[in-house]
């Protein structure tokens, strides 16, 4: 079945290592997205690549980036973690970057533990 | 940013209906409702979408209200598999944005 995958489902860190999380789709969508979802809260959109081109949100910390390599992969990297960025990181796919009519397709999230 | 706002819990016993709100009143004419749920440990999933006209899937209905102020989206027999927290989302746009409201976490009881 064609899916988003990502992989660790669960990963732990320390405090102010980098770490990296992965996203894999095999729907060949044009869009990948990433979010962060903290404890009882609802998902908040971090950026998104409509294939090479990267789009920001503006209150998104530097201290998280993002690469795309191709089409199927693309990577979360955090530089430096702290203890509040702490959370469920969710990777979605969509056709397109129309958001009012195209339908996302979620992966199952990585739970990151910053120790 | 377009808002939506939803009750924070509702609950339903199994085999009946649920009929979750969502209130838009700053919904733009070319703004899709959208509605999501997440079950337990897993990433969202898509559930329903629509502009102005009722919509119906295998999953569920979603009525609009006329001045598509506010929505409703109906489990016809809500069953124990349906309890997740629901989220009603506008999608804006050319705005590329998809932003999540809080959300309705349905408990169905047995």
């Amino acid at each position: 079945d064609a899916m988003v995958i990502q992989n660790p489902r669960y990963q732990v860190t320390q405090f102010g290592k980098p770490v990296t999380l992965s996203c894999s789709q095999t729907l060949n969508h044009n869009v990948m997205y990433w979010y962060q979802q903290k404890s009882s809260q609802a998902p908040k959109l971090l950026f998104h690549y409509y294939d090479k081109d990267f789009n920001n949100e503006a209150d998104t910390p530097d201290n998280f980036q993002s690469r795309r390599p191709n089409t199927s992969f693309c990577f979360l990297d955090i530089r430096s973690p702290g203890l509040g960025d702490a959370a469920m990181y969710l990777c979605a796919t969509s056709r397109s970057t129309e958001p009012s009519t195209d339908t996302q397709y979620f992966g199952p999230g990585t739970r990151l533990t910053v120790l | 940013d377009a808002k939506t706002t939803q009750p924070n819990s509702m609950e339903s016993n199994e085999e009946e209906p649920v009929h979750l709100p969502c209130n838009h009143s700053t919904i733009s004419g070319t703004d899709y409702i959208h509605w999501y749920r997440q079950l337990p440990s897993q990433g969202p999933e898509y559930v329903i979408h629509g502009l102005t006209s009722n919509v119906n899937n295998r999953m569920a209905s979603l009525a609009i209200a006329e001045d598509r102020k506010s929505s409703t989206l109906i489990l016809h027999r809500a069953t124990l598999r349906d309890a997740a927290v629901y989220y009603c989302i506008l999608g804006q746009y050319n705005f590329n944005k998809f932003y999540f409201g809080s959300g309705t976490k349905l408990n169905v009881k047995p």
